[in-house]
């Protein structure tokens, strides 16, 4: 079946960088995605990544793929107060297939 | 503008009640969708339709109906509400015509059962 899975926390001191892990079941996923929900607000694409593609750069986000061991992480550099959110990996076979969501890490950041 | 609305956003009733929440989008989407979040914040898509037509209805309980008057539109209508009902409701538009399943979130429902 589909599953993805990611750790509930993540805290960070502001200015370093954070690093968000994700692993899937499905190995026929096309297409992977990081979403990002902020406080009382619904989900928004962050990013997203093709199965074909191990790694995707944009701005201070960096997401590394590494399809055989079905592992997605989202690197945050020089993290902000701002980027205090719960952040959900998701998976989905095409772009007209539903996407199966993680449970969403929360990011939490410290002075 | 707002690209997903959803109404009302907050909602409080009593167990037995009967109630809705409409969403409209104007993005132009073919696609929209019903997802439940629980207190966890656990995801879970309830429905989809695409031009009006449903093509997901994941284990659902019947007291949940979804109706789609038009592409823009996508109300939820919940029977005999529950304490378990409890949660908050997004409402999702894509286009699936697109590259990539981009699904733009509406700012959710928060229903309280009593």
């Amino acid at each position: 079946g589909e599953d993805v899975e990611q750790s509930l926390f993540l805290s960070v001191r502001e200015g370093d960088s954070s690093v968000i892990n994700c692993t899937y079941t499905d190995s026929s996923s096309t297409y992977l995605y990081w979403y990002k929900q902020e406080p009382g607000a619904g989900l928004q694409l962050l990013t997203y990544i093709f199965s074909n593609m191990d790694m995707k750069q944009d701005q201070r986000l960096t997401v590394l793929l590494n399809k055989k061991d079905k592992h997605l992480s989202l690197r945050i550099a020089d993290t902000q107060t701002g980027d205090s959110a719960i952040y959900f990996c998701a998976e989905s076979h095409s772009s007209a297939s539903k996407i199966i969501f993680g449970s969403g890490t929360r990011l939490s950041i410290r002075p | 503008d707002t690209a997903v609305s959803q109404t009302p956003k907050y909602l409080v009733t009593q167990m037995g009640n009967d109630k809705s929440i409409k969403c409209e989008q104007n993005l132009g989407h073919d696609t929209m969708y019903w997802y439940k979040q629980d207190s966890k914040k656990f995801l879970k898509i309830m429905f989809s339709y695409n031009n009006k037509e449903l093509i997901i209805n994941e284990t659902v309980p019947n007291r949940f109906s979804p109706k789609s008057p038009d592409k823009a539109h996508l109300n939820l209508h919940i029977n005999s509400l529950e304490l378990g009902d409890s949660a908050v409701y997004f409402c999702a538009s894509s286009r699936t015509s697109g590259a990539y399943n981009e699904q733009f979130f509406g700012p959710g429902t928060r229903l309280t059962v009593l």
